[in-house]
């Protein structure tokens, strides 16, 4: 079955306490995209992977970091997390970047929690 | 810049009745305007596109939307909605196209009671 699969689904960490949410895709994507959810403020993009080896800023990518090394997966790093990164993740990932209207993908999320 | 606005955070209705969920784009060029629903517990589904053409466009599970160029509206529309129906839907539009430049709005939560 496609799927774009993120774990874990909920975590609790506590300020400063490096933590990795993880991110893996079974279509041979391109394209891996990672956003965080808030209420009243929709989705906005974090940090974005036209291919591996390739990564750029999203909207708010401040706190955050990522790496594509190999293809099938993204993950989302959180060097040292802070309360205002409390929110709703999600990985989504496309075939491609740069072809109007690509379909998005998404997982499931990730609930984190920051103390 | 581009930027989408649902002006509407939260739709009551009842089941069998007929909805319209409104979206509003603000663009300077060529628009790309999508609609996408998350279920509860669930990531983001792609429900219907707009790219060119027929400013009817018709989507998954009975909804469709209008591209209105001169009120830059893409309202979703169903006739007759089901319980099963209730989610949040975000409007969504693309600048120049590319996935990577793909502009959120704030969503509208459709909540279906019987």
């Amino acid at each position: 079955e496609a799927q774009v699969t993120q774990n874990p689904r909920y975590l609790i960490t506590v300020t400063g306490k490096k933590l990795t949410v993880t991110c893996s895709q079974n279509m041979n994507h391109e394209y891996m995209s990672w956003y965080r959810q808030d209420p009243g403020l929709g989705l906005r993009q974090i940090y974005y992977s036209m291919n591996v080896e390739v990564t750029d800023k999203g909207d708010v990518p401040e706190g955050y970091k990522v790496s594509r090394k190999e293809k099938r997966n993204f993950p989302l790093i959180l060097e040292s997390p802070s309360p205002n990164q409390t929110s709703l993740y999600f990985c989504a990932s496309s075939s491609t970047w740069d072809r109007v209207g690509e379909k998005l993908f998404f997982g499931s999320g990730t609930q984190l929690s920051v103390l | 810049a581009q930027s989408v606005t649902q002006l509407d955070s939260q739709v009551p209705v009842f089941e069998e009745a007929p909805v319209e969920l409104r979206c509003n784009y603000s663009s300077s060029v060529s628009v790309y305007l999508f609609w996408y629903v998350q279920y509860p517990n669930q990531g983001l589904q792609l429900l219907l596109k707009y790219l060119s053409g027929s400013t009817l466009v018709k989507g998954i599970n009975g909804f469709e939307a209008e591209f209105n160029k001169s009120q830059t509206s893409f309202h979703l529309r169903k006739p007759s909605v089901h319980i099963s129906d209730t989610a949040e839907y975000f409007c969504a539009v693309s600048r120049g196209g590319a996935t990577n430049k793909l502009i959120f709005g704030t969503g509208t939560l459709l909540a279906v009671q019987p």
